[in-house]
């Protein structure tokens, strides 16, 4: 079974506190995207990640791509009440299809 | 519009009603895609089309779900016999056939059993 750990899956933090969210798993991912997504709305692409030890930078967010394409990482610096939301990252597996594993996701909640 | 158009945004249903969810694609996006959501978690899989290809259906939790897309459009996913667990946000999704695939979410219908 292909999965993709994602954590952690709850975070409470201040306005002006840097956070990073986790994805985890054991399969080779031939890209890798990130969501976000607001109550009563579907999720909106964010980023995709295609090449081992990637690093992308979307304003104060920056994805980064394991070196084997297994795993990823989303760090948010000085973290604003805006970026709340729910974040998740999905992976496409190899042989040229467009299904997408899904993370738990992480609920990310910024205070003023 | 220029998004992916779910309806209805919400349907509430008495237990073994019968369902059907519309979802209506970005045109010329050959790839469409169903998940059910629970309340703050991740996606889950359901059904798969991808132009004239047989769908890929594994994601499908009983025989009560199925769906159809007509024309290489429109999709629709029936439950039948509704129970309490399916109760969820059923989410629909397209994307082009090249290049990284990215998805493109409707928003969703929320499906609620009594």
């Amino acid at each position: 079974t292909q999965l993709l750990e994602q954590s952690p899956q709850f975070l409470s933090i201040q306005e002006g506190e840097n956070l990073t969210v986790y994805c985890n798993s054991s399969s080779v991912f031939s890209s890798l995207q990130w969501y976000r997504q607001e109550p009563g709305e579907g999720p909106v692409l964010l980023v995709t990640v295609v090449t081992g030890g990637e690093v992308k930078k979307l304003k104060r967010l920056t994805f980064q791509f394991g070196d084997a394409r297994k795993d990823s990482s989303l760090h948010i610096t000085a973290a604003q009440p805006g970026d709340t939301g729910l974040y998740l990252c999905a992976g496409a597996l190899s042989g040229n299809t467009g299904k997408l594993i899904f993370g738990q996701g992480t609920t990310l909640q910024v205070k003023p | 519009g220029a998004g992916v158009s779910q309806s209805p945004s919400n349907k509430v249903t008495e237990k073994g009603k019968d369902v059907e969810l519309r979802c209506d694609p970005i045109s010329g996006h050959t790839a469409l895609y169903w998940y059910r959501q629970s309340l703050g978690q991740g996606l889950e899989f359901l059904i798969y089309f991808q132009g004239n290809s047989a769908p890929d259906k594994s994601g499908l939790p009983s025989d009560r779900f199925s769906a159809e897309r007509t024309g290489g459009s429109v999709s629709t996913l029936t439950i039948q016999r509704t129970q309490q667990e399916d109760s969820a946000v059923y989410l629909c999704a397209s994307s082009s056939d090249s290049g990284v695939r990215a998805q493109h979410f409707g928003d969703g219908t929320r499906l609620s059993i009594l």
